[in-house]
């Protein structure tokens, strides 16, 4: 499966800390995309990363992507209580199919 | 108001009985998927259609069905064949011209009953 895997599952921080979640994939990909969940509700797309771009900024967003160890780190500065979420990494395969894997995700608490 | 909606958003069935969930979009996306989600895991793949009249299989299609018959529309069947059917159902779609992002819809929650 190409599927990724978020670490950690869980992060609990205070509010104005940042917030660091990392991804890992089995394959070459295409490209790299980070999702946000709220509890119950459908998914928002984040930031899209290239295979051939190694850090992406988007406001408080950071994204950071390593093709030689198949990770990537979402990094969010300042945290704030409405960042509460889980967080999705989704890859696509280099060729074929447009279809996205999604990772399992982290659930980030952050505490007012 | 551009978008993908999805009804209804709660949904109860009996065991052995068939359910149709709806995904609507009308941002004139060529691309539309429907994934499901367990509580805390991941999205899996149901099926995908990339245009109209067509749609394949994804990861975890048996005891599902959809049809494309227009290209706004996306509904997935969910049979008595699917022997754990209480989850997370999530639609949705891409335009041919972005670079792979998909827009979801809000959900559909189904519980079994």
């Amino acid at each position: 499966s190409q599927q990724g895997e978020e670490d950690p599952q869980a992060l609990s921080i205070q509010e104005g800390e940042n917030a660091t979640m990392n991804c890992s994939y089995k394959t070459s990909i295409n490209n790299l995309q980070w999702y946000r969940q709220n509890s119950g509700r459908g998914l928002v797309h984040l930031i899209l990363i290239r295979s051939n771009e190694r850090e992406k900024h988007s406001g408080r967003l950071r994204v950071t992507l390593d093709t030689s160890k198949k990770s990537s780190s979402l990094l969010i500065t300042a945290s704030r209580a409405a960042d509460t979420a889980s967080y999705f990494c989704a890859t696509r395969g280099p060729t074929g199919a447009n279809n996205l894997f999604f990772g399992t995700g982290t659930r980030l608490t952050v505490i007012p | 108001d551009g978008g993908i909606t999805q009804s209804p958003k709660y949904l109860f069935r009996k065991e052995g009985q068939n359910v149709t969930l709806s995904c609507e979009q009308n941002l004139n996306h060529d691309a539309m998927y429907w994934y499901r989600q367990d509580p805390g895991q991941g999205l899996r793949l149901i099926y995908y259609s990339q245009i109209v009249n067509d749609f394949q299989k994804g990861d975890i299609a048996e005891g599902y069905s959809v049809s494309r018959e227009k290209k706004e529309s996306f509904p997935l069947t969910v049979t008595s064949a699917q022997k754990n059917p209480t989850a997370f159902y999530l639609c949705a779609s891409r335009s041919g011209r972005s670079y792979n992002e998909q827009f979801f819809g809000p959900g559909t929650r189904l519980t079994v009953l």
